[in-house]
């Protein structure tokens, strides 16, 4: 069974850089094909992909956020961590990270999901 | 960058049967994965590689793929499947996952 868990902080002040640690079980990324992705939603509003990162350390970002991103993974701890830099009101979300799979031919989901961490950006 | 379109909302009586688009261009060409969020709760994958179940999805909730226009149907609505519904894809022309905007799914 595979199971996630997001941990940060809640709350983070403008221009703060954000870092969020995604704690896994029930998969390894010393196994080819795996992957971790990283999902916002602001309250009220739709999914946002963020981030992903595979098992060889290739890495995806939001090309919208892609400065401000940084997705790594480690192998030991069974962790993804994402850092978001220059944080900003609109910033405002429940950030998810979620198990990637996959099929051949470029298909790809993020199954199962964490609960998911609220954070909020306020001075 | 690849665009998904869903309508806000739709809403139906209990016992009907509900069915959720989600249009781009040419998404026939592409696997469609949709989501089920409940208020509240982390979204779960309800219908991945267009027509497929996981395992502990009732069989009230199929999919279909064709032309412009991906379609979660849900049977037999149910209070139980008030919630928001996502459509995702890949984009092999950027390599990265798009989501759509959302539907709500309101139980007259």
């Amino acid at each position: 069974q595979i199971t996630l868990k997001e941990s940060g902080p809640a709350l983070v002040k403008p221009t703060q850089t954000l870092t969020l640690t995604c704690s896994f079980s029930g998969f390894s990324f010393s196994t080819s094909g795996e992957g971790v992705g990283w999902i916002r939603q602001p309250p009220g509003k739709a999914l946002e992909w963020l981030a992903l990162i595979f098992w060889d350390d290739e890495k995806r970002y939001n090309p919208s956020l892609k400065n401000r991103l940084t997705i790594t993974k480690d192998i030991s701890k069974n962790q993804v961590v994402l850092t978001m830099t220059n944080m900003d009101p609109v910033d405002t979300a429940t950030y998810f990270c979620a198990h990637r799979r996959w099929r051949t031919g470029g298909v790809n989901w993020f199954d199962p999901w964490g609960q998911g961490t609220l954070v909020s950006v306020s001075s | 960058s690849y665009v998904l379109t869903q309508p806000p909302s739709v809403s139906v009586a209990p016992g009907k049967t509900a069915r959720i688009t989600c249009g781009g261009d040419k998404i026939e060409r592409k696997s469609v994965h949709w989501y089920q969020q409940r208020p509240g709760q982390a979204p779960v994958v309800v219908i991945y590689y267009d027509s497929d179940r996981p395992s502990g999805i009732p069989e009230r909730f199929s999919g279909s793929n064709s032309g412009n226009t991906a379609t979660l149907t849900i049977g037999g609505v149910g209070a139980g499947d008030e919630a928001d519904y996502y459509c995702q894809v890949w984009d092999s022309s950027s390599d990265h996952p798009v989501f759509g905007g959302g539907t709500k799914l309101s139980v007259l």
